[in-house]
């Protein structure tokens, strides 16, 4: 157990639907991050929050719409989403950027 | 800009045997360098980070090096286990310090056989 929570650990969705995943934290950490894993690929970056301002969004489509209400949750809207997006999301959290992350467990995503 | 690489993609070793893992960079002088464990379908976990300063870090059959001159790190697991079985990412800070994110390497995938 890390301290990071992540729901729903799976998600099946169509191409026209709307879901959210949610990560919370409990480590009193001040930036959050959100990545994507395709299977056997290496981690990439989406999102990054500190102090619940988004410092970083690496090009990643209006699809995904993340959402950091305070420096303990963090949420990743999406919509409309295509099947090369079918992938393990991951959070994490570090006490402040380039420090140690502590990740979540997930979210296998899979988009018909 | 700073570049990581792990050498191998896949490394497969005997039970018992010691698996050494590389991780180069290049373009930077990082204060520190960290390893984490990731096993299938779930979140890396942080093992251990070496300082500049140290030449060595050791925990429990864990053993990281970090050569500052070659810009490498090693990454050691004596009398390895099937268990051991994942893939090992390094991760450095990046260029600058504080004001970026840590930078992941792509990865080891360890297999130790029985």
């Amino acid at each position: 157990e890390t301290g990071v929570t992540q729901t729903p650990r799976h998600l099946v969705m169509g191409m026209t639907n709307k879901k959210s995943l949610k990560c919370e934290q409990h480590l009193g950490h001040n930036a959050m991050y959100w990545y994507k894993q395709s299977a056997k690929k290496p981690l990439e970056l989406m999102f990054v929050y500190n102090f619940k301002e988004q410092t970083e969004n690496n090009s990643v489509p209006s699809r995904f719409s993340p959402e950091c209400p305070n420096s303990s949750h963090l949420f990743l809207h999406l919509h409309t989403l295509q099947p090369e997006d079918s992938a393990l999301y991951l959070c994490a959290s570090s006490q402040d950027r380039a420090d140690t992350q502590y990740f979540g467990p997930g979210t296998r995503l899979t988009v018909l | 800009s700073q570049k990581i690489e792990q050498n191998s993609e896949a490394l497969n070793i005997q039970e018992g045997k010691t698996a050494t893992l590389t991780c180069n960079y290049t373009n930077y002088s990082p204060a520190y360098l960290q390893w984490y464990r990731q096993d299938p379908g779930r979140g890396p976990v942080f093992l251990l980070l070496i300082r500049e300063n140290e030449k060595e870090k050791r925990k429990e059959r864990l053993k990281v090096t970090f050569d500052t001159t070659l810009k490498q790190s090693l990454f050691h697991i004596t009398a390895s286990q099937p268990a051991d079985s994942a893939t090992y990412l390094c991760a450095l800070p990046p260029y600058g310090g504080s004001q970026g994110n840590l930078i992941f390497g792509k990865g080891t995938k360890l297999s130790v056989k029985p």
